[in-house]
């Protein structure tokens, strides 16, 4: 239903790599900046990426950004358990006019 | 440092309106432009629309149009918005966000803590 597609979970041990993935079309990801933010129960979301791949300060560098045409990807290094939230991705869309919001992915540190 | 500090929750019948503020402070007002994203329980981010704090001109999401109005006051620097028409499916957390705008590059920072709305009968 979302615009953008995201799976809706994701899990991964200790130490591991994890990667979410986002995908979307020619008139969003295609064509424009990705974001992806990271929402702790009961919080307000969190800029985690920008531009694709530019984390903001306080970012540690273990989380990066991808992008291969339409679609965007979201890998976190070294899991750790504070690592334990939903993320999403937006992207604003030209044929809408407006951001889109991929539906949310909840990863799980097991 | 740049805050967004929201009105309290709402309690609202089905067919009532509410209106839901967003103070700014600690940057220039009219400088960014304010969006408003909406989490229903359990469910994911929605993008309701934006305003230019500057002129005031407004884009809504096709779902909000015609049932959302967004506006400013320049004068206390606060952003609000304003819903219609209130159903049970609109119970959310709503959320404004300052749009960050860097050399063609944008996002979110800082968020507000959100506003419960909860619509029952």
């Amino acid at each position: 239903q979302s615009v953008l597609t995201q799976p809706p979970s994701a899990s991964g041990t200790p130490g591991q790599r994890v990667t979410i993935s986002c995908s979307g079309s020619s008139s969003n990801i295609g064509t424009n900046a990705v974001e992806w933010y990271q929402q702790l129960p009961g919080t307000a979301p969190k800029l985690l990426i920008y531009r694709g791949n530019q984390r903001p300060s306080g970012v540690p560098d273990r989380i990066s950004g991808s992008k291969s045409g339409t679609s965007t990807s979201l890998a976190i290094s070294g899991l750790q358990s504070e690592d334990e939230a939903d993320y999403y991705c937006v992207a604003w869309d030209d044929r809408l006019n407006g951001l889109v919001f991929g539906g949310g992915t909840k990863l799980t540190v097991l | 440092q740049v805050q967004l500090v929201q009105s309290g929750a709402e309690v609202k019948q089905p067919g009532a309106s509410v209106k839901v503020s967003c103070k700014t402070s600690g940057y220039t007002f009219t400088d960014y432009y304010i969006h408003w994203v909406r989490q229903a329980p359990g469910q994911g981010l929605e993008w309701m629309g934006r305003i230019n704090p500057k002129g005031g001109g407004t884009d809504y999401a096709q779902k909000f149009r015609g049932r959302v109005t967004m506006t400013r006051d320049t004068s206390i620097s606060t952003v609000y918005m304003e819903m219609f028409g209130l159903r049970s499916d609109d119970t959310a957390v709503y959320y404004c966000a300052r749009r960050v705008a860097v050399a063609g590059t944008n996002w979110f920072d800082p968020w507000g803590q959100g506003t419960l709305v909860t619509v029952s009968s």
